[in-house]
Protein backbone atom coordinates (compact mmCIF):
# COMPACT_ATOMS: atom_id res chain seq x y z
CA UNK A 1 0.00 0.00 0.00
CA UNK A 2 1.35 3.08 -0.98
CA UNK A 3 1.66 5.71 1.56
CA UNK A 4 1.29 9.71 1.93
CA UNK A 5 2.06 10.73 5.29
CA UNK A 6 1.64 14.16 6.66
CA UNK A 7 1.34 15.79 10.58
CA UNK A 8 -2.20 16.20 10.86
CA UNK A 9 -1.81 19.48 13.18
CA UNK A 10 -2.97 21.81 13.54
CA UNK A 11 0.21 24.17 13.16
CA UNK A 12 0.17 27.51 14.33
CA UNK A 13 2.19 30.43 12.89
CA UNK A 14 1.69 34.01 14.01
CA UNK A 15 1.02 36.60 11.12
CA UNK A 16 4.06 37.36 8.79
CA UNK A 17 5.86 34.14 10.13
CA UNK A 18 7.18 31.00 7.69
CA UNK A 19 4.94 27.80 7.92
CA UNK A 20 6.71 24.76 6.99
CA UNK A 21 4.43 22.33 5.84
CA UNK A 22 6.21 18.36 5.54
CA UNK A 23 5.03 15.37 3.49
CA UNK A 24 6.91 12.06 3.42
CA UNK A 25 6.10 9.10 0.94
CA UNK A 26 6.85 5.68 0.52
CA UNK A 27 7.02 4.82 -3.33
CA UNK A 28 10.28 5.22 -4.79
CA UNK A 29 9.02 5.21 -8.32
CA UNK A 30 6.77 8.43 -7.62
CA UNK A 31 7.64 10.96 -10.01
CA UNK A 32 5.16 14.29 -9.48
CA UNK A 33 4.65 15.95 -6.41
CA UNK A 34 1.64 18.55 -5.59
CA UNK A 35 0.46 20.78 -2.34
CA UNK A 36 -3.03 21.35 -2.70
CA UNK A 37 -5.05 24.22 -0.31
CA UNK A 38 -8.07 22.91 1.34
CA UNK A 39 -10.54 25.45 2.83
CA UNK A 40 -13.42 24.06 5.17
CA UNK A 41 -16.10 22.88 2.97
CA UNK A 42 -14.36 23.70 -0.27
CA UNK A 43 -12.72 21.34 -3.12
CA UNK A 44 -8.99 21.30 -3.44
CA UNK A 45 -6.86 24.10 -5.15
CA UNK A 46 -3.66 23.66 -6.53
CA UNK A 47 -0.79 25.38 -4.94
CA UNK A 48 2.32 24.34 -6.12
CA UNK A 49 3.69 21.02 -8.20
CA UNK A 50 7.41 20.13 -8.25
CA UNK A 51 9.01 17.40 -10.33
CA UNK A 52 12.82 17.54 -9.86
CA UNK A 53 14.87 18.01 -7.06
CA UNK A 54 15.70 21.22 -5.55
CA UNK A 55 13.43 24.50 -4.29
CA UNK A 56 11.12 25.55 -6.72
CA UNK A 57 9.67 29.16 -5.67
CA UNK A 58 5.94 31.05 -6.99
CA UNK A 59 5.43 34.30 -4.99
CA UNK A 60 5.19 33.67 -1.38
CA UNK A 61 5.14 29.70 -1.85
CA UNK A 62 8.37 27.41 -2.41
CA UNK A 63 8.06 23.69 -2.98
CA UNK A 64 11.18 21.45 -1.70
CA UNK A 65 11.63 18.05 -3.29
CA UNK A 66 14.39 15.71 -1.77
CA UNK A 67 13.43 12.11 -3.97
CA UNK A 68 16.48 10.52 -1.61
CA UNK A 69 14.88 10.81 1.26
CA UNK A 70 10.98 10.20 -0.03
CA UNK A 71 10.30 14.07 1.48
CA UNK A 72 8.58 16.66 -0.39
CA UNK A 73 7.83 20.60 1.63
CA UNK A 74 5.79 23.18 1.12
CA UNK A 75 6.96 26.59 3.02
CA UNK A 76 4.59 29.64 3.01
CA UNK A 77 6.48 32.84 3.92
CA UNK A 78 4.92 35.90 5.20
CA UNK A 79 2.00 33.44 6.32
CA UNK A 80 -1.67 35.57 6.51
CA UNK A 81 -4.64 34.75 8.21
CA UNK A 82 -6.26 34.01 4.99
CA UNK A 83 -3.72 31.36 4.38
CA UNK A 84 -5.53 29.65 7.22
CA UNK A 85 -6.74 26.26 5.62
CA UNK A 86 -5.63 22.12 5.49
CA UNK A 87 -2.87 21.71 2.87
CA UNK A 88 -2.97 18.10 1.20
CA UNK A 89 0.41 16.47 -0.19
CA UNK A 90 -0.24 14.22 -2.85
CA UNK A 91 1.63 12.36 -4.71
CA UNK A 92 1.78 11.17 -8.21
CA UNK A 93 2.81 7.59 -9.66
CA UNK A 94 5.41 7.60 -12.99
CA UNK A 95 3.33 5.35 -15.06
CA UNK A 96 0.27 4.12 -13.53
CA UNK A 97 -1.57 7.69 -13.47
CA UNK A 98 -2.54 7.13 -9.97
CA UNK A 99 -2.51 9.31 -7.07
CA UNK A 100 -2.03 9.19 -3.52
CA UNK A 101 -2.91 11.90 -1.31
CA UNK A 102 -1.81 12.38 2.16
CA UNK A 103 -4.82 13.20 5.22
CA UNK A 104 -3.55 16.87 5.25
CA UNK A 105 -1.94 19.45 7.40
CA UNK A 106 -4.57 22.02 9.24
CA UNK A 107 -2.61 25.93 9.70
CA UNK A 108 -3.71 28.03 11.80
CA UNK A 109 -1.98 31.39 11.19
CA UNK A 110 -2.84 34.01 13.85
CA UNK A 111 -3.46 37.66 13.21
CA UNK B 1 -14.65 30.25 -16.97
CA UNK B 2 -12.52 26.77 -16.96
CA UNK B 3 -14.25 24.12 -14.50
CA UNK B 4 -15.36 21.04 -13.69
CA UNK B 5 -19.09 20.71 -12.85
CA UNK B 6 -20.49 18.24 -10.29
CA UNK B 7 -24.12 17.20 -10.32
CA UNK B 8 -25.68 16.88 -7.50
CA UNK B 9 -23.88 18.77 -4.74
CA UNK B 10 -25.77 16.96 -2.58
CA UNK B 11 -27.71 13.36 -2.03
CA UNK B 12 -29.44 11.56 0.18
CA UNK B 13 -30.23 8.24 -0.70
CA UNK B 14 -31.29 4.82 0.79
CA UNK B 15 -29.12 1.47 0.48
CA UNK B 16 -30.00 -0.30 -3.06
CA UNK B 17 -31.02 2.71 -5.16
CA UNK B 18 -28.72 2.72 -7.92
CA UNK B 19 -27.31 6.23 -8.70
CA UNK B 20 -25.17 8.05 -10.85
CA UNK B 21 -23.12 11.77 -10.42
CA UNK B 22 -22.25 13.25 -13.06
CA UNK B 23 -18.68 14.95 -13.68
CA UNK B 24 -18.66 17.05 -16.64
CA UNK B 25 -15.24 19.37 -17.97
CA UNK B 26 -14.76 22.18 -20.62
CA UNK B 27 -11.10 22.38 -20.49
CA UNK B 28 -10.68 20.18 -23.35
CA UNK B 29 -8.69 17.90 -20.55
CA UNK B 30 -7.90 14.05 -21.17
CA UNK B 31 -7.54 12.70 -17.92
CA UNK B 32 -10.31 12.33 -15.41
CA UNK B 33 -10.77 11.30 -12.00
CA UNK B 34 -13.06 9.85 -9.23
CA UNK B 35 -12.00 10.87 -5.58
CA UNK B 36 -13.95 10.24 -2.13
CA UNK B 37 -12.76 12.11 0.83
CA UNK B 38 -13.18 10.47 4.55
CA UNK B 39 -12.63 12.52 7.94
CA UNK B 40 -9.11 11.24 8.57
CA UNK B 41 -7.96 9.32 5.40
CA UNK B 42 -8.01 12.30 3.00
CA UNK B 43 -8.50 12.09 -0.64
CA UNK B 44 -8.37 8.43 -2.12
CA UNK B 45 -8.71 7.78 -5.86
CA UNK B 46 -11.48 5.72 -6.92
CA UNK B 47 -11.41 5.56 -10.93
CA UNK B 48 -9.64 7.58 -13.57
CA UNK B 49 -9.30 7.69 -17.24
CA UNK B 50 -6.74 8.45 -19.48
CA UNK B 51 -8.90 9.43 -22.33
CA UNK B 52 -12.35 8.39 -24.47
CA UNK B 53 -13.05 4.57 -23.65
CA UNK B 54 -9.89 4.07 -21.39
CA UNK B 55 -10.58 4.08 -17.55
CA UNK B 56 -8.92 2.33 -15.18
CA UNK B 57 -9.21 1.26 -11.07
CA UNK B 58 -7.69 3.74 -8.42
CA UNK B 59 -7.25 2.83 -4.55
CA UNK B 60 -10.82 2.14 -4.08
CA UNK B 61 -13.04 1.19 -6.70
CA UNK B 62 -15.31 -1.80 -4.81
CA UNK B 63 -18.57 -0.79 -5.67
CA UNK B 64 -18.53 1.72 -7.80
CA UNK B 65 -18.20 1.95 -11.87
CA UNK B 66 -17.40 4.58 -14.26
CA UNK B 67 -17.68 5.12 -18.21
CA UNK B 68 -15.90 7.78 -20.65
CA UNK B 69 -17.99 8.17 -23.93
CA UNK B 70 -17.57 11.43 -24.33
CA UNK B 71 -13.95 13.56 -23.52
CA UNK B 72 -16.17 15.90 -21.68
CA UNK B 73 -17.95 13.65 -19.34
CA UNK B 74 -17.10 10.93 -16.73
CA UNK B 75 -19.83 10.09 -14.45
CA UNK B 76 -19.53 8.11 -11.42
CA UNK B 77 -21.83 5.36 -10.92
CA UNK B 78 -22.65 3.51 -7.59
CA UNK B 79 -25.32 0.44 -8.82
CA UNK B 80 -26.08 -0.52 -5.34
CA UNK B 81 -25.09 1.78 -2.81
CA UNK B 82 -24.16 1.26 0.77
CA UNK B 83 -23.99 3.09 3.79
CA UNK B 84 -19.71 2.89 3.82
CA UNK B 85 -20.50 4.84 0.36
CA UNK B 86 -21.33 7.94 2.43
CA UNK B 87 -18.80 10.40 1.44
CA UNK B 88 -17.61 13.70 -0.43
CA UNK B 89 -16.97 12.80 -3.88
CA UNK B 90 -14.80 15.23 -5.63
CA UNK B 91 -14.14 15.12 -9.68
CA UNK B 92 -10.72 16.25 -11.41
CA UNK B 93 -9.30 16.72 -14.58
CA UNK B 94 -6.18 17.75 -16.27
CA UNK B 95 -4.45 17.85 -19.43
CA UNK B 96 -2.77 14.85 -19.29
CA UNK B 97 -1.48 12.48 -16.76
CA UNK B 98 1.31 13.54 -13.40
CA UNK B 99 0.30 16.86 -14.02
CA UNK B 100 -2.19 19.40 -11.65
CA UNK B 101 -5.62 18.49 -11.46
CA UNK B 102 -8.55 21.03 -11.31
CA UNK B 103 -11.56 19.98 -8.93
CA UNK B 104 -15.04 19.81 -9.06
CA UNK B 105 -17.09 21.57 -5.91
CA UNK B 106 -17.97 18.35 -4.52
CA UNK B 107 -20.64 16.15 -3.99
CA UNK B 108 -21.83 15.07 -0.49
CA UNK B 109 -23.27 11.98 -0.58
CA UNK B 110 -25.32 9.71 2.43
CA UNK B 111 -26.36 6.25 1.94
CA UNK B 112 -29.16 5.71 4.71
Amino acid sequence: QKEVEQNSGPLSVPEGAIASLNCTYSDRGSQSFFWYRQYSGKSPELIMFIYSNGDKEDGRFTAQLNKASQYVSLLIRDSQPSDSATYLCAVGEYNFNKFYFGSGTKLNVKP
Amino acid sequence: EAQVTQNPRYLITVTGKKLTVTCSQNMNHEYMSWYRQDPGLGLRQIYYSMNVEVTDKGDVPEGYKVSRKEKRNFPLILESPSPNQTSLYFCASSPGSNQPQHFGDGTRLSIL
